[in-house]
């Protein structure tokens, strides 16, 4: 089945420092997603794309959706506390369809 | 957007036991997914639901293990049959909906989880 490749697993980071994370599929998205969970919560979506090569920025929250459809990128800059939390990838098909999640990277803040 | 609840939020359960866990949505939706969140692992889609017909479920997840309801267009329940300590992760009930914001068309909501350990 499709699988996404989620990198780095793990960051520790100081306050006020950027961030970078990327996501790579062996098989083509439509779709790229960027959630971030927190402790007892679901999913919640950051930041959607839709086109390759789309460049996006939600607030401090730069995604990419990569040009050949197979990787994203999500940059975070001037990381703050509330950052804290796991970060996921989604790749969707197409709508209606089941999202295929990568495997997080469990983001933490030292303030 | 859909706001979704799930109970229970958490349970600890014996082996050999079943537990159904329910999703309610705040508004009519066509399609509701199960995931499945491993401790420490990513989400795994269990099923799509649809109302009035059949679960569909993903490769390796069976319906006599997970069996699903779908009523009506805002409530759906898992069930997870003959626990194993295997079984212990959070199962998430997900919705696709309008997001409202202008540069998502729709976007898939979560609820906030069921946190199952089985003994």
């Amino acid at each position: 089945g499709q699988q996404l490749n989620q990198s780095p697993q793990s960051m520790f980071i100081q306050e006020g420092e950027d961030v970078s994370m990327n996501c790579t599929s062996s098989s083509i998205f439509n779709t790229w997603l960027w959630y971030k969970q927190d402790p007892g919560e679901g999913p919640v979506l950051l930041i959607a794309l839709y086109k390759a090569g789309e460049l996006t920025s939600n607030g401090r929250l730069t995604a990419q959706f990569g040009i050949t459809r197979k990787d994203s990128f999500l940059n975070i800059s001037a990381s703050i506390p509330s950052d804290v939390g796991i970060y996921f990838c989604a790749g969707q098909l197409t709508g209606n369809t089941p999202l295929v999640f990568g495997k997080g990277t469990r983001l933490s803040v030292i303030a | 957007s859909a706001v979704i609840s799930q109970k229970p939020s958490r349970d600890i359960c014996q082996r050999g036991t079943s537990l159904t866990i329910q999703c309610q949505v705040d508004s009519q939706v066509t399609m509701m997914f199960w995931y499945r969140q491993q401790p420490g692992q990513s989400l795994t889609l269990i099923a799509t639901a649809n109302q009035g017909s059949e679960a569909t479920y993903e490769s390796g997840f069976v319906i006599d293990k997970f069996p699903i309801s779908r009523p009506n267009l805002t409530f759906s329940t898992l069930t997870v049959s003959n626990m194993s300590p295997e079984d212990s992760s959070i199962y998430l009930c997900s919705v696709e909906g309008t997001s409202g914001r202008l540069w998502s068309y729709n976007e898939q909501f979560f609820g906030p989880g069921t946190r199952l350990t089985v003994l």
